[in-house]
């Protein structure tokens, strides 16, 4: 399989739930990315790492928990979210340190949370 | 503060017609310039980036744009729109190499038969 992919697909979570979504990359990159992307609003960056490390943390609320345990996994680990954590979140990855780095984008986790 | 601003939030144009999305972005010093779309309940897909090569980007479905230093724009086009175009359109910026990558609103574009 080629290409980012992530798991599940759609998913709908009361609010006290625990839920994790995945995502895997087979490109041999070395950062990972998770965005939201919420309807009438940009994309928002919400974690980057980089070589295993979080490099950045865009002032998300804590319900929200990464996970890269290996350079080609990254987990968004959620719980007691909030209605308007609704989104489509994507993963994204790239290679660092080249002039002309460029992310490549997983088709996203519709995610619900009621 | 360096902006990416795409002009026109939702742009409509007949089958064969030209495809124009307009994309500028706040600094006079040539950023890393990339487009995307994203078609319905998918994520995003590289579409072209300008590489300083050549001011006019070739990329995938026949899509094309110009980096226009001058202008600070980095406009999409297509000679000819076809329905299958019917998507979201998100002009990218990265200001130096490791910096963040910014992207713009979003253009829809429909295609009217």
């Amino acid at each position: 399989e080629t290409g980012v992919t992530q798991t599940p697909r759609h998913l709908v979570m009361g609010m006290t739930n625990k839920k994790s979504l995945k995502c895997e990359q087979h490109l041999g990159h070395n950062a990972m990315y998770w965005y939201k992307q919420s309807a009438k609003k940009p994309l928002e960056l919400m974690f980057v790492y980089s070589l295993e490390e979080r490099v950045e943390n865009n002032s998300v609320p804590s319900r929200f928990s990464p996970e890269c345990p290996n350079s080609s996994h990254l987990f968004l680990h959620l719980h007691t979210l909030q209605p308007e954590d609704s989104a489509l979140y994507l993963c994204a990855s790239s290679r660092t340190g080249t002039a002309f780095e460029t992310q490549y984008f997983g088709p996203g986790t519709r995610l619900l949370v009621l | 503060a360096q902006s990416v601003t795409q002009l026109g939030s939702h742009v409509s144009v007949s089958e064969g017609a030209l495809v124009l999305l307009r994309c500028n972005y706040s600094s006079s010093v040539p950023p890393y310039l990339f487009w995307y779309v994203q078609y319905p309940n998918q994520g995003l897909q590289l579409l072209l980036k300008y590489t300083s090569a050549a001011t006019l980007v070739k990329g995938i479905n026949g899509f094309e744009a110009e980096f226009k230093k001058s202008e600070t724009s980095f406009h999409l086009t297509k000679p000819s729109a076809h329905m299958s175009d019917a998507a979201e359109y998100f002009c990218a910026v990265r200001w130096n190499q490791g910096g963040k990558l910014i992207f713009g609103q979003g253009t829809e574009l429909s295609v009217k038969p």
